[in-house]
């Protein structure tokens, strides 16, 4: 089983449509999660952390399920300027930070 | 202005020569990271340092090494025998524990 997995997609959807991702993560000892957005061959960029209580930004939301290991961004109102990859990242405990990023899961809002 | 610097942006190299790929940051940031992506697919850990002359392997090593003698500096070298070379490497660096992950801009390899 991969540290990380995510649907890849794509999410065809028409703008002002609500999406949600999951991300499934193995290592039940892992302590930080967060969500990047990666654009078309540009590096990815920290869009939100994703707290135990969950937390919001605008349109997006991110929560933590840990008892069944999985973390999930939902993204309200999609605008064409969403259309990106998104990246979960698990950080890992014990001597050794391990940040392990999930393989993307690809949005295409559609006009 | 802090962050964290890659270079070259594009690099081209003849099959079978070791190359050197540039990591810096001046975000006083304790950890980095090498990554490697290839088209459509996610980000792979090559190898990760915490401290200065300290290092792990990541999943991918093989056919690549690195060196962490500054905290600011963490380069890779893509040696021969690595097998299928071309890719986008990506470089990453954080403060320590829990906390998010900066990225430079990436280094497209081609080997021809």
């Amino acid at each position: 089983r991969k540290e990380v997995e995510q649907d890849p997609g794509p999410f065809n959807v028409p703008e002002g449509a609500t999406v949600a991702f999951n991300c499934t993560y193995s290592n039940s000892a892992s302590q930080s999660f967060f969500w990047y957005r990666q654009d078309c061959r540009k590096e990815p960029k920290l869009l939100m952390s994703v707290y135990s209580s969950g937390n919001e930004d605008g349109r997006f939301t991110a929560q933590l399920n840990r008892a069944s290991q999985y973390i999930s961004l939902l993204i309200r109102d999609s605008k064409l300027s969403d259309s990106a990859t998104y990246l979960c990242v698990v950080m890992n405990s014990g001597g050794y930070q391990k940040v392990t990023f999930g393989t993307g899961t690809k949005l295409q809002v559609i006009p | 202005d802090g962050g964290i610097t890659q270079s070259p942006k594009y690099l081209f190299r003849k099959e079978g020569q070791n190359v050197t790929l540039s990591c810096e940051q001046n975000l006083n940031h304790d950890a980095m990271y090498w990554y490697r992506q290839d088209p459509g697919q996610g980000l792979r850990l090559i190898y990760y340092s915490q401290i200065v002359n300290d290092f792990q392997k990541g999943d991918i090593a093989e056919g690549y090494s690195v060196s962490r003698e500054k905290k600011e500096s963490f380069p890779l070298t893509v040696t021969s025998a690595q097998k299928n070379p071309t890719a986008f490497y990506l470089c990453a660096s954080n403060k320590g524990w829990a906390t998010e992950a900066f990225f430079g801009q990436g280094t497209r390899l081609t080997v021809v």
